[in-house]
């Protein structure tokens, strides 16, 4: 079946320092990763994607790459902000998935002190 | 451009009552359409999807349910509340692989 793995929080760094927040994932066939951020009090927004082996996502400062032979699509951002407090969602959609169903982590929550 | 819409944005509703939150898309035609729950501290749970009008699937047997009148609108229901139904709720849409979501309803159960 579908699952993703995430580290579970809280993580709690200065400014500027060096994130990762680690994902690994099971899934049938060949899916689609995704990095979801949620702002509080708001809903989910799209962060990341990688759709395939070895392509890597990024945004906002933000990178993950698709790590097929570690089923692993780890977070990272060299210099955090504090308008990067948030919890972040690692997510897939299954292979051949039609449906398009996401399958969450827990979620981590981030929080970056100035 | 796409945009998903969910109201109200918070409910406060004793144990017991009934429940209505909506969800209506613009911008696309025939979208997959979700609920998720987000409780307390905890990840997020997929209840219901939808493929079509009048087609929904159930993910967590609940006191809750869903219904999707038109193309573009997605409800969600219960009965009776519970307390375990706190939580925040999501709706979301999907296309080519890509899922958008609502700013979300947060519903407190006292």
């Amino acid at each position: 079946g579908n699952s993703v793995t995430q580290m579970e929080g809280p993580v709690t760094l200065s400014e500027e320092a060096f994130l990762t927040i680690n994902c690994t994932y099971t899934a049938t066939g060949y899916p689609s990763l995704f990095w979801y951020v949620q702002y509080p009090g708001e809903g989910l927004q799209l962060l990341l994607k990688a759709t395939k082996a070895d392509d890597k996502g990024s945004n906002k400062g933000f990178e993950a790459t698709y790590r097929k032979e570690t089923t692993s699509f780890h977070l990272e951002k060299g210099s955090v902000q504090v308008s990067d407090s948030a919890v972040y969602f690692c997510a897939l959609i299954g292979g051949g998935s039609t449906l398009g169903r996401l399958y969450f982590g827990r979620g981590t929550q981030l929080t970056v002190w100035p | 451009s796409q945009t998903i819409h969910q109201w109200p944005a918070t409910l406060v509703q004793p144990v017991g009552s009934p429940l209505s939150l909506e969800c209506t898309v613009e911008g696309t035609s025939n979208p997959n359409l979700y609920w998720y729950r987000q409780a307390a501290g905890r990840g997020l749970q997929l209840l219901f999807y939808s493929v079509g009008i009048g087609q929904i699937s159930s993910e967590v047997p609940q006191n809750l349910s869903a219904s999707r009148p038109q193309d573009r609108q997605f409800i969600l229901s219960s009965k009776k509340l519970l307390l375990s139904d706190s939580g925040f709720y999501l709706c979301a849409w999907s296309t080519q692989g890509l899922q958008f979501f609502g700013p979300g309803t947060r519903l407190t159960v006292l």
